[in-house]
């Protein structure tokens, strides 16, 4: 069974810094893919950044990078010059060979002024 | 979002009547997926429909809940007799081909369905 484990349920950052959100996965198939969504306060899930599992390079979308160690199976994500934009909860997900994502608990991110 | 609809949006619904969801995927999409989120909750895995088949419903509760995909139309969620711990917001994806979300995989907005 494929499974998302979140560790922080809160996070702050202060305006213009980065931060970082953990994601640590486990699965048994050797392909896979790793997903981060942003849900902000209005409720729908916005996709962010995808790494698929045979990647050499970490994926990276505009201020948005993920940290893809396969040998620890974590795929944090990174997220540089935070704005207040950015307070939501973001979700990690994974995705199995039978096409389902499996979804962690979700870090709350507060962007302070 | 990304051309995957949901409606209604919100939708209220007294106990023991029938909530009826629906999602109309993205253009050249066969494949919808239905997630459920309680209150406080990570996303979860509902059931996974090709047109007019049923590919995975593991995750669906085995009474009340029913999802179709007919050749023609919206993927349907139905369910039957609500209860107020159906009270989630209910969302749907699509996908291109079996199993395969490709490099993104987009949700709909989503229907929020409060049972009263």
């Amino acid at each position: 069974a494929q499974k998302i484990t979140q560790t922080q349920p809160g996070m702050f950052v202060q305006e213009k810094e980065a931060v970082t959100l953990d994601c640590t996965y486990d699965t048994s198939d050797p392909s896979y893919g790793l997903f981060w969504y942003k849900q902000p306060s209005s409720g729908e899930m916005i996709f962010l950044i995808y790494q698929g599992s045979y990647d050499q390079q970490n994926a990276t979308e505009g201020r948005y990078s993920l940290n893809f160690q396969k040998a620890r199976k974590s795929a944090n994500l990174v997220i540089s010059a935070s704005q207040l934009g950015d307070s939501a909860m973001y979700f990690c997900a994974i995705k199995n060979q039978g096409g389902k994502l499996i979804f962690g608990q979700g870090t709350e991110l507060s962007v302070k002024p | 979002n990304a051309g995957v609809m949901q409606n209604p949006r919100h939708l209220v619904r007294r106990r023991g009547q029938e909530a009826r969801l629906r999602c109309s995927p993205m253009k050249g999409h066969s494949h919808v997926y239905w997630y459920r989120q309680l209150p406080e909750e990570g996303l979860k895995f509902m059931v996974y429909l090709q047109k007019e088949n049923i590919i995975d419903e593991s995750g669906m509760p085995k009474e009340r809940f029913s999802a179709e995909f007919p050749k023609e139309g919206p993927s349907i969620l139905r369910i039957q007799q609500v209860v107020r711990g159906d009270s989630a917001a209910y969302f749907c994806a699509s996908s291109p081909r079996l199993g395969d979300w490709g490099t993104e995989a987009f949700f709909g907005q989503g229907t929020r369905l409060t049972v009263v």
